[in-house]
């Protein structure tokens, strides 16, 4: 079946630093990769996507590159805020599990100033 | 858009009684939604599918008895909780997939705090 494998928590970054979340996964045919952020309070929010291999997915400057090679999507973040403090998810949708989506077990970031 | 709403946000009771939850879809149909349970510190398990008009289906080990999933119309639907136990006590996340949209696409409600004394 389909597993995905998140880089263990918690992340503690001070503001501008360089974010690397990783993400490998296990999955039959060819899945789209996601990840989610979860705010505190709030639910689950699609920060980015890749359908196929070697796309980028990118959004509020985070990036993640789909490689299939490595079957790796890690989330990537140049400078980051104290706004970034949340619960990052990755997932994938698809292969085996058509629609349904399995989520790796999330990691924690928290920014200080 | 796409908002998906649950209520209640949290919920206290007592052992053997029954907890309803609702997902709601505030501004678009969603033939398809999905039920998730999420320990402390770990991940979404999905729990079952739920598909407007018809039975949903439920994960391998999830007891559809004890979790009873209503999706009556194209922007609710309804996880019962029955004979609700301590083990119970959870975080519960829906997520609701636009009709016609790809399949892969799924809004998250805000979770249900459940807590069994």
């Amino acid at each position: 079946g389909n597993s995905v494998t998140q880089m263990e928590g918690p992340v503690t970054l001070s503001e501008e630093a360089f974010l690397t979340i990783n993400c490998t996964y296990t999955a039959t045919g060819y899945p789209s990769l996601f990840w989610y952020v979860q705010y505190p309070g709030e639910g689950l929010q699609l920060l980015l996507k890749a359908t196929k291999a070697d796309d980028k997915g990118s959004n509020k400057g985070f990036e993640a590159t789909y490689r299939k090679e490595t079957t790796s999507f890690h989330l990537e973040k140049g400078s980051v805020q104290v706004s970034d403090s949340a619960v990052y998810f990755c997932a994938l949708a698809g292969g085996t599990s058509y629609g349904k989506l399995t989520f790796g077990q999330g990691t924690i970031l928290t920014v200080h100033p | 858009g796409a908002v998906v709403s649950q209520h209640p946000s949290w919920v206290i009771c007592k052992s053997g009684t029954s907890v309803k939850i609702e997902c709601r879809s505030l501004d678009f149909q969603a033939t398809t939604m999905f039920w998730y349970r999420q320990f402390p510190k770990q991940s979404l398990m999905l729990m079952a599918t739920s598909n407007e008009g018809s039975k949903a289906t439920y994960e391998q080990g999830v007891e559809k008895d004890k979790f009873l999933i209503n999706h009556a119309s194209l922007t609710l639907s309804t996880l019962t909780v029955t004979s609700a136990h301590p083990e119970d006590s959870s975080f519960y996340i829906c997520s609701a997939n636009p009709s016609g949209s790809n399949t892969d696409t799924q809004y998250f409600g805000p979770g249900t705090r459940l807590t069994v004394l």
